[in-house]
C-alpha cells in the first residue's frame, strides 16, 4: 500500500531564507509526482509535476526533485516571501491505477516578515 | 487553462438533512471526476471516482448510500451527503483531468466547507 509522508509537518522561517520541504513514498512504482499549494480553506494550486522518468522540474523560485529509487522528492523554495505561506502537499499518482492519487499530509509553511 | 468550478464554497446544514455539492468542468469534458475529503490538519483522501453515465467507484470505507454521486453529463458531477451528521463536517474537493493531458494534469475545484450542526 502506497504511503506518502511529508516532513516537517510545520515550518516557520524568516523572509528571504531558502528552504526545503521533503516528501517520501513507500512504493517506487509511481506514474508521477506533483507538488501542490493549499491556502487556508481553499482548493489546490498545482505547482510542479514531475514525470516518473524525470529528476527535477523548475518554476520560478521553485525547484522540485524526484528520486524514485529511494522514494523521495524535495521542494526547494528560494528567497522565501510572506506570500509563500501556505500548506504544501505532495501527491503521487499510482502506476497501477492511472487515476488514483495519494496525497501526503502536507507541510504548513509560515514565512515571517 | 482548464477550470473546475465547485459550488457551494461553504454550507451549513442541520443534522439529518441532505446537502448537494456540484463540480463542473467549465471548458472541457470530463468522463471521470474525483471526490476527496479533507479533515482539519489532515491530507486529502480519495472518496470516490465519478464516471459519466455509470456508477461511481467508491474507496474502501466510504458509504455509497450516504455519499451519493451522480455524473449525468460530461461537465457535471454531484456529491450528495445524505442524512448529514456532525462527523460529516469536512472539506470536500473535486478534481478532473482535461483530455489530452499527459501525466497528472488534474485540475481541482476550490472546495466546499461543510459544517453540520
Amino acid at each position: 500500500k502506497q504511503e506518502v509522508t511529508q516532513i516537517p509537518a510545520a515550518l516557520s522561517v524568516p523572509e528571504g531564507e531558502n528552504l526545503v520541504l521533503n516528501c517520501s513514498f513507500t512504493d517506487s512504482a509511481i506514474y508521477n509526482l506533483q507538488w501542490f499549494r493549499q491556502d487556508p480553506g481553499k482548493g489546490l494550486t498545482s505547482l510542479l509535476l514531475i514525470q516518473s522518468s524525470q529528476r527535477e522540474q523548475t518554476s520560478g523560485r521553485l525547484n522540485a526533485s524526484l528520486d524514485k529509487s529511494s522514494g523521495r522528492s524535495t521542494l526547494y523554495i528560494a528567497a522565501s516571501q510572506p506570500g509563500d505561506s501556505a500548506t504544501y502537499l505532495c501527491a503521487v499518482q499510482l502506476q497501477s491505477s492511472a487515476s488514483k492519487i495519494i496525497f501526503g499530509s502536507g507541510t504548513r509553511l509560515s514565512i515571517r516578515p | 487553462g482548464a477550470v473546475v468550478s465547485q459550488h457551494p464554497s461553504r454550507v451549513i446544514c442541520k443534522s439529518g438533512t441532505s446537502v448537494k455539492i456540484e463540480c463542473r468542468s467549465l471548458d472541457f469534458q470530463a468522463t471521470t471526476m474525483f471526490w476527496y475529503r479533507q479533515f482539519p490538519k489532515q491530507s486529502l483522501m480519495l472518496m470516490a471516482t465519478s464516471n459519466e453515465g455509470s456508477k461511481a467507484t467508491y474507496e474502501q470505507g466510504v458509504e455509497k448510500d450516504k455519499f451519493l454521486i451522480n455524473h449525468a453529463s460530461l461537465t457535471l458531477s454531484t456529491l450528495t451527503v445524505t442524512s448529514a451528521h456532525p462527523e460529516d463536517s469536512s472539506f470536500y474537493i473535486c478534481s478532473a483531468r482535461p483530455p489530452g493531458q499527459g501525466g497528472f494534469g488534474y485540475t481541482f475545484g476550490s472546495g466546499t466547507r461543510l459544517t453540520v450542526v
